[in-house]
C-alpha cells in the first residue's frame, strides 16, 4: 500500500509532549518528511529523513521512526505550534510521493 | 532569500486548459528538482508532478497522469503546469515546491500557492 495513516486530531497542554504517528508500509523502505500548515499559509518543512531539522525550526520538534510507523514528537508544546501536521513520503514506486491526511493538533 | 511565485490561476469550466507558472529566484534554479502540490478546499495536501533539474525525470499523480504537464526552463528560473481536461475535482490551491538534494528530496520552500476553481 502506498498510503499513509494519520491521527485526525491530538490536543496537547501548553509545554507538555506530543507524539504525532504515521504509519504506511512504504515507510520501511523511504524516509518520512513532517509538514506543518497553518490556516491560510504554505506548509513549511519540519523535519526530514526521520529526524533532521531545517534551519530555524525549533529542537522542541524531533522525528523517529521504526519499522512502518513514523512519529514527530513536539516536546514542550507552544501557542504557536497550533497547526496541522502531514507527513509525507515516497510511494513503493520509489518516484512519487504520497502525503498522510494531516493531524490538527490543538494546543490547549 | 529563496522565493517561488506562483500565477496563471483563475476560474476555468470543465474541460478547459489553464497553465501555471512558478517564478523562483534567490538560489540556482537548474540546481534543483521541482514539484507541484495541490490543496482542495478544506482538505489536505496532495503531491501532483515531479521534475528533476534537469528535467531528465518527470512523474505524475495518477489522478492527473494524461491530462497534467510539467516543465520547467531554467534559462528562465521558471517552472510551469500545463493542466488540460480539467475536472471539478482539479480545484484547488496550487503550490510549486522546492526539492532539496538527496534521498529524501523534501520540499524545503514553498510557494504561496494559486487557486484554480473549476466550474461551470
Amino acid at each position: 500500500s502506498s498510503e499513509l495513516t494519520q491521527d485526525p486530531a491530538v490536543s496537547v497542554a501548553l509545554g507538555q509532549t506530543v507524539r504525532i504517528a504515521c504509519q504506511g508500509d512504504s515507510l520501511r523502505n523511504y524516509y518520512a518528511i513532517w509538514y506543518q500548515q497553518k490556516p491560510g499559509q504554505a506548509p513549511v518543512l519540519v523535519i526530514y529523513s526521520d529526524n533532521n531539522r531545517p534551519l530555524g525550526i525549533p529542537d522542541r520538534f524531533s522525528g523517529s521512526s521504526s519499522g512502518d510507523t513514523a512519529s514527530l514528537t513536539i516536546s514542550g508544546a507552544q501557542a504557536e505550534d497550533e497547526a496541522v501536521y502531514y507527513c509525507n513520503s515516497r510511494d513503493s514506486s520509489g518516484h512519487r510521493y504520497v502525503f498522510g491526511a494531516g493531524t490538527k493538533v490543538t494546543v490547549l | 532569500e529563496v522565493q517561488l511565485v506562483e500565477s496563471g490561476g483563475g476560474l476555468v469550466k470543465p474541460g478547459g486548459s489553464l497553465r501555471l507558472s512558478c517564478a523562483a529566484s534567490g538560489f540556482t534554479f537548474s540546481s534543483y528538482s521541482m514539484n507541484w502540490v495541490r490543496q482542495a478546499p478544506g482538505k489536505g495536501l496532495e503531491w501532483v508532478s515531479f521534475i528533476s533539474d534537469g528535467s531528465s525525470y518527470i512523474y505524475y499523480a495518477d489522478s492527473v497522469s494524461g491530462r497534467f504537464t510539467i516543465s520547467r526552463d531554467n534559462a528562465k528560473n521558471s517552472l510551469f503546469l500545463q493542466m488540460n481536461n480539467l475536472r471539478a475535482e482539479d480545484t484547488a490551491v496550487y503550490y510549486c515546491a522546492r526539492g532539496l538534494p538527496g534521498t529524501a528530496r523534501p520540499f524545503d520552500y514553498w510557494g504561496q500557492g494559486i487557486l484554480v476553481t473549476v466550474s461551470s
